[in-house]
């Protein structure tokens, strides 16, 4: 199976804070990463697929990059409504795995 | 816009069998898509069950493998989660979600029920 290591498993930062969280597979995994925010008592939400690429209707603040086994997801000006938990899906093989969460609190 | 809702018994017994079904509204269930669970404990973080393509196509997570069945109702477009043996450690909210071809994969689950907590316990 492939592991997904994210970093770090909490952080707090204050609005308009550049944040950065990485996620690390134990494998190559090309670009086949998702993120998903999921707020508290909701069911994710799909946020960048393709390591990269934003659905339409997810602020343009939000942004991913890497390949391989090195992956990160950048707020570059975290807002209010950008608390919850980001979590990482790998989709290169099954069993398909996410990374252990980052739960974002707000200052 | 498709909508997932899952259903079944908030309460199961250990040893016996969770059964869910996610009613799917919104898109057909012979698209080109994957229809999967997705478990989460509480406070904990999530965990890919299975996926299910309504041709019959199957893939389970090992973990689970051995106790677990999918389906498919094209007639009732539902999909039907069985999952037998259970123990606390089953104890999760389940999510039906949407997920793409493989050949898309790389589109990840677009879409997810509002999810139901199933809870283990004599």
């Amino acid at each position: 199976d492939i592991q997904l290591t994210q970093s770090p498993a909490f952080l707090s930062a204050s609005v308009g804070d550049r944040v950065t969280i990485t996620c690390r597979a134990s494998q190559d995994i090309s670009g086949y990463l998702v993120w998903y925010q999921q707020k508290p008592g909701k069911a994710p939400k799909r946020l960048i697929f393709a390591a990269s690429t934003l659905p339409s209707g997810v602020p343009s603040r939000f942004s991913g990059s890497g390949s391989g086994t090195e992956f990160t997801l950048t707020i570059s000006s975290l807002q209010p409504e950008d608390f919850g938990t980001y979590y990482c899906q790998q989709l290169s093989s099954h069993p398909l795995t996410f990374g252990g969460g980052t739960k974002v609190e707000i200052k | 816009q498709v909508q997932l809702q899952e259903s079944g018994p908030g309460l199961v017994k250990p040893s016996e069998t969770l059964s869910l079904s996610c009613a799917i509204t919104g898109d057909s269930i012979t698209s080109d898509h994957y229809w999967g669970w997705i478990r989460q404990p509480p406070g904990k973080g999530l965990e890919w069950i299975g996926n299910i393509y309504h041709s019959g196509d199957i893939f389970y997570n090992p973990s689970v493998k051995s106790r677990l069945t999918m389906s498919v109702d094209t007639s009732k477009s539902r999909v039907s989660l069985k999952l037998t043996s259970v123990t606390a450690a089953d104890t999760a909210v389940y999510y039906c979600v949407r997920a793409p071809s493989l050949e898309l994969r790389f589109l990840g689950i677009d879409s997810w029920g509002q999810g139901i907590l199933v809870t283990v316990s004599s």
